[in-house]
């Protein structure tokens, strides 16, 4: 079976930096990624890791430990606009497999409120 | 900038009628997928298609449900004898690649489905 989790809410401040935090058992794993889900919107795709260690992308930076089932979004320079759910979701299966899983399981989220 | 579009934006039905959901995904992408979302729980996975055919399922998607590609631009999802319990948001999402890179899946806007 699948099981993902995350912490449900957080708060950081305007400026601050934040980190959101993600476990993970799943039976087979082929990338983990975050998405962004503003109130009834759809999610947007932030980041991917399939190897361990941190990807940067701008604000935003991921890191995975696939020993440790492990994954955090790390956002700097917060700004309100960032205020947010903020979804992990694993894709198992064999990578480079044909035949592997291509669906992403989801957490439930991590809402985050951005206060000035 | 390539979007997948869904329409409509939302849906109301009675219980025991039938729906169909329309997706249109990104043109150069091949895997189409339909997830769904209860109000304030999880995004959850329904199906995965390939190739005018379905790739893997969840239980949740149970003979109440079908998809289609009708033609070479549109993806459908079809619910059959609506339940209160599939009120939900329905996100179409597609991909370039399913596994073994880093393409991620492009989520539409979704539908908001109402059974009453």
């Amino acid at each position: 079976g699948q099981n993902i989790d995350q912490p449900t809410e957080m708060t950081a401040t305007e400026g601050a930096i934040v980190q959101i935090n993600c476990t993970y058992q799943t039976s087979g794993f082929n990338g983990l990624f975050w998405y962004q889900q503003h109130a009834g919107e759809a999610p947007t795709f932030l980041s991917y890791n399939v190897l361990d260690g941190l990807e940067e992308k701008g604000r935003f930076s991921s890191f995975l430990s696939r020993s440790k089932g492990y994954s955090y979004l790390l956002l700097k320079e917060l700004q309100m606009k960032d205020s947010a759910s903020y979804l992990c979701a694993v894709r198992s299966g064999a990578a480079y497999s044909g035949a592997g899983s291509y669906q992403l399981t989801f957490g439930k989220g991590t809402k985050l409120s951005v206060i000035p | 900038e390539p979007e997948v579009t869904q329409t409509p934006s939302h849906q109301v039905t009675q219980m025991g009628q039938e729906v169909i959901l329309r997706c249109v995904p990104i043109s150069n992408h091949l895997y189409f997928y339909w997830y769904r979302q209860i109000l304030g729980q999880k995004v959850e996975f329904l199906v995965s298609f390939y190739n005018n055919e379905i790739s893997e399922k969840s239980e949740i998607f149970d003979d109440q449900f079908s998809v289609e590609r009708p033609d070479g631009s549109n993806f459908t999802l079809k619910i059959r004898s609506t339940k209160l319990e599939d009120s939900a948001m329905y996100f179409c999402a597609s991909s370039r690649y399913p596994s073994g890179s880093s393409y991620e899946q492009y989520f539409g806007p979704g539908t908001r489905l109402t059974v009453t």
